[in-house]
């Protein structure tokens, strides 16, 4: 079974200050992981996935997450947060003995506050 | 690319009214997700086809949904009849070979009154 907690269900950050977005997983087999976005009234869009090469992730518009297997956690981090960041974020984590099944957690809503 | 696109973007239907929402994947995708979001249980998969074979129902929620894959550009889920419970953002994603990425759509809001 795999599972995936994400630490905050709201974060607010100011304009121009890091952003970090905690997810913590469980899986029993070697996980693929990933951080989704989603924006008001929109799908969800691929942020960054890690698929065991390298632990230390980039993704688009700023976001990296590294995958620590010790603490079996996922963080999201950016250096400087933009206002177009202002959305909710979704960690998502597959495997598990399936090929498709993915298990998201229950997102983090993040507010830019100018 | 034109991405995964879905229809309707938002569906507003009575009680009993049958419902159906319309997915097209990525050209080169075989596979095709059908997913439901609500506040309460966040995002459930409901459906999963591979090369326009459904391979895993287990979570569609009871026999007034369906869905179908008739070929490899086109997939439908119908709810018939709907009920006010069923109001939810229904996505479609799709991906390319096992293992893959899954790409979302932009969803379709249905409004159930």
């Amino acid at each position: 079974a795999q599972s995936v907690t994400q630490l905050d269900s709201h974060v607010s950050v100011s304009e121009g200050t890091p952003v970090l977005l905690r997810c913590n997983y469980s899986s029993s087999y070697s996980p693929s992981l990933f951080w989704y976005v989603q924006h008001p009234n929109k799908g969800l869009q691929l942020l960054l996935k890690y698929t065991s090469a390298a632990t230390l992730v980039k993704g688009i518009n700023g976001f990296e997450a590294e995958f620590k297997k010790s603490e079996t956690s996922f963080h999201l981090t950016k250096p400087s947060a933009h206002m177009s960041d202002a959305a909710e974020y979704f960690c998502v984590v597959s495997g598990g003995g399936s090929n498709y099944k993915l298990t998201f957690g229950k997102g983090t809503l993040l507010t830019v506050n100018p | 690319d034109a991405g995964v696109i879905q229809s309707p973007r938002h569906e507003v239907t009575e009680m009993g009214q049958e419902v159906t929402l319309r997915c097209k994947p990525i050209s080169g995708h075989n596979s095709l997700f059908w997913y439901r979001q609500t506040m309460m249980r966040g995002l459930e998969l409901l459906i999963y086809f591979n090369n326009n074979v459904p391979i895993d129902d287990s979570g569609m929620p009871e026999d007034r949904f369906s869905a179908k894959m008739p070929n490899a550009s086109f997939s439908t889920l119908k709810i018939q009849p709907s009920e006010p419970r069923d109001s939810a953002v229904y996505f479609c994603a799709t991906r390319r070979g096992d293992g893959g990425t899954q790409y979302f759509g932009p969803g379709t809001r249905l409004l159930v009154l």
